[in-house]
């Protein structure tokens, strides 16, 4: 059975500051998404991740990938109030994904 | 874009009644999905479908069932509501392949 976990749950930062989430999972998979959802709000897609050492970067934020430790990290590079939001990683199965317990990030002026 | 619709932003429904979710999409998206999230423990996968009339266990499908007759409407049914199907729901489409899927608005259901 495959279980994605992130860490840490809950994130307050400082405007200015640097800072990474993690996303692990314990099967293979070819795939792995991130997704932001900000308070009563759907889902957005971030970042689609295909191969191992795939990067993909958006502004302050930055997701990799590392198939063979199945890993993604995403990376906010001098956080904004703006990216306070819940950010969730999901890893593909055959048919569908499963969803980490996604993150609350917090950034204080 | 793709547009992924559904039915009801909130929704209040009494315990034991019978409530409908219905999400519409208009991408023509062979897979279509239906989440629950609750804090702490993320998304949760209830049922998923890959075509009309095909239908596939989540991880948590006791207490509900879906329809898809038609391949842009995907349906929720709660047969007998309790109150720990209070939640919000989250439907999702999925073109296949390696593209992302798509979310709609959310349905926050509070069942008394």
């Amino acid at each position: 059975e495959l279980k994605v976990e992130q860490n840490p749950l809950f994130l307050s930062m400082q405007e200015g500051k640097n800072y990474t989430i993690y996303c692990n999972y314990s099967t293979t998979s070819d795939r792995l998404y991130w997704y932001r959802q900000d308070p009563g709000k759907s889902l957005e897609s971030l970042f689609v991740l295909l191969s191992n050492g795939a990067v993909k970067q958006e502004g302050r934020l930055m997701a990799s990938l590392d198939t063979k430790a199945r890993l993604s990290t995403l990376h906010i590079t001098a956080a904004v109030h703006d990216l306070s939001a819940t950010y969730f990683c999901a890893v593909a199965t055959f048919l569908h994904l499963i969803f980490g317990t996604g993150t609350l990030l917090a950034v204080q002026p | 874009d793709v547009k992924v619709t559904q039915s009801s932003r909130y929704l209040v429904k009494r315990t034991g009644e019978k409530v409908f979710l219905e999400c519409v999409q208009d991408m023509d998206h062979e897979n279509m999905f239906w989440y629950r999230q609750d804090p702490g423990l993320g998304l949760r996968l209830i049922y998923f479908s890959y075509d009309v009339k095909m239908k596939e266990k989540g991880d948590i499908p006791e207490g509900y069932s879906v329809s898809r007759e038609k391949k842009e409407r995907f349906s929720l049914i709660l047969e007998s509501a309790s109150t720990n199907q209070t939640s919000m729901y989250l439907c999702a489409t999925h073109p296949g392949g390696s593209y992302e899927q798509y979310f709609g608005p959310g349905t926050r259901l509070t069942v008394t």
